[in-house]
């Protein structure tokens, strides 16, 4: 299946401070990119709809101008998280979809372990 | 709003096949019924799709009823590296959202 790569897989950093995640398709186009956050032995919850070129959809509860997210190519999404704080700490997940291929698919990354100190 | 219900847990013994039941009792016509699964602190990982005809892969076997309103996912022959938390979702092709529910926790036992 197609590849999607996540960067880093784990990020310590102070509170207050702000951490970028990447999030690249290796081997396809995604016009769309996903970004969900998953705490401790719960499921995944989706935080934002990211499409290329345009503004990322948010999901009810996420604050945008706390979660950050550019999408500028078509191999590459961030989610930048600004003044972050302890309960930011979390597990965050990309997913690339590429609905222009008629494949319906979606491919996780590995995710990102943020520990806020 | 989940669309799903899955069992929280099921066992199963390394080396058997492993059924996964989901029921999805209002599924509408056009969604499809997707599998993934996420071995611990990983991302998820897709298995297997399908939309009315029961599908197979090099990972598993998908049956879907004939009134699409429950579906079994099929390890045929369950290995240690298959414990993981399995997730059963319902989704238009074109929807731009995969909602997660709480899935079905594997435990494959020696």
């Amino acid at each position: 299946g197609a590849v999607v790569s996540q960067h880093p897989s784990r990020v310590i950093c102070k509170s207050g401070t702000s951490v970028k995640i990447e999030c690249r398709s290796l081997d396809f186009q995604a016009t769309t990119m996903f970004w969900y956050r998953q705490f401790p032995k719960q499921s995944l919850m989706l935080m934002a709809t990211s499409n290329e070129g345009s503004k990322a959809t948010y999901e009810q509860g996420v604050e945008k101008d706390k979660f950050l997210i550019n999408h500028a190519s078509l191999t590459l999404s961030t989610l930048t998280v600004t003044s972050a704080h302890p309960e930011d700490s979390s597990f965050y997940i990309c997913s690339a979809r590429d609905l222009t291929g008629g494949n319906t698919e979606a491919f996780f990354g590995q995710g990102t372990r943020l520990t806020v100190v | 709003d989940a669309k799903t219900t899955q069992p929280p847990s099921m066992d199963c013994a390394e080396g058997r096949a492993a059924n996964l039941p989901c029921n999805h009792s209002t599924i509408s016509g056009n969604e499809y019924v997707y599998w993934y699964r996420q071995i611990h602190s990983q991302g998820p990982q897709y298995i297997i799709h399908g939309l009315k005809n029961n599908e197979t892969n090099e990972m598993a076997s998908l049956i879907i009823t004939e009134d699409r309103k429950s579906s079994t996912l099929i390890l045929p022959h369950a290995t240690l590296r298959d414990t993981a938390v399995y997730y059963c979702i319902v989704s238009f092709p074109n929807d731009y959202k995969l909602s997660f529910g709480a899935g079905t926790t594997v435990t494959v036992r020696a």
